[in-house]
């Protein structure tokens, strides 16, 4: 199948600072690609659907001004966690894909001290 | 709008047993119904789809699974479980009627295998 990587795996950062995750398909062009979260032990969460060349759709709850997110190219789509607090901490997971199936990064853990 | 339950948030069972993860859905639209496995600390892998066709799919590792548009259920089975077949399993389903509902998953709450020696 496809490949989707995410970089960075895991990252650490303080209260208050701003944290970008990179999700890129390495061997298809994605015109839509979907940010997911994941508490532990709890399911995926849509966050967003990045959308390449417009503005991103955000879920009902979804604070836009805190989770920026940029899709500048068919391959590349950024999350970029702003201020983060403590409870922004979890596991971030990106798709990308088509209508019959889709493609998961592994995953980027954000913890936030 | 789309949900989907897991019915049984852990399940245990012994190695070469068979397993059931129990899957309902519920949606106002045609779905397009998947089973993902997780690792620990990994992103999802996708194990089988069911899009149109044949009610029994068959997916990779040995799992298959049924749909049954009466009782919205999308039940996974393995016949006989391996150590290596410890995981989360999800459910998820997808509207297929394009649109604004294209590609975009909505994931029930989660399944913990743990297969025992």
């Amino acid at each position: 199948g496809a490949v989707v990587s995410q970089h960075p795996s895991w990252v650490i950062c303080k209260s208050g600072t701003s944290v970008k995750i990179e999700c890129r398909s390495l061997d298809f062009q994605a015109t839509t690609m979907f940010w997911y979260r994941q508490f532990p032990k709890q399911s995926l969460m849509l966050m967003a659907t990045s959308n390449e060349g417009s503005k991103a759709t955000y879920e009902q709850g979804v604070e836009k001004d805190k989770f920026l997110i940029n899709h500048a190219s068919l391959t590349l789509s950024t999350l970029t966690v702003t201020s983060a607090h403590p409870e922004d901490s979890s596991f971030y997971i990106c798709s990308g894909g088509g209508h019959y199936e889709q493609y998961f990064g592994p995953g980027t853990r954000l913890t936030v001290t | 709008a789309q949900s989907v339950t897991q019915l049984d948030s852990q399940v245990p069972v012994f190695e070469e047993a068979p397993v059931e993860l129990r899957c309902n859905y519920s949606s106002s639209v045609s779905v397009y119904l998947f089973w993902y496995v997780q690792y620990p600390n990994q992103g999802l892998q996708l194990l089988l789809k069911y899009l149109s066709g044949s009610t029994l799919v068959k997916g990779i590792n040995g799992f298959e699974a049924e749909f049954n548009k009466s009782q919205t259920s999308f039940h996974l089975r393995k016949p006989s479980v391996h150590i290596s077949d410890t995981a989360e399993y999800f459910c998820a389903v997808s509207g297929n009627a394009g649109g604004t509902s294209y590609g975009k998953l909505t994931f029930g709450q989660g399944t913990i295998l743990t297969v025992h020696p």
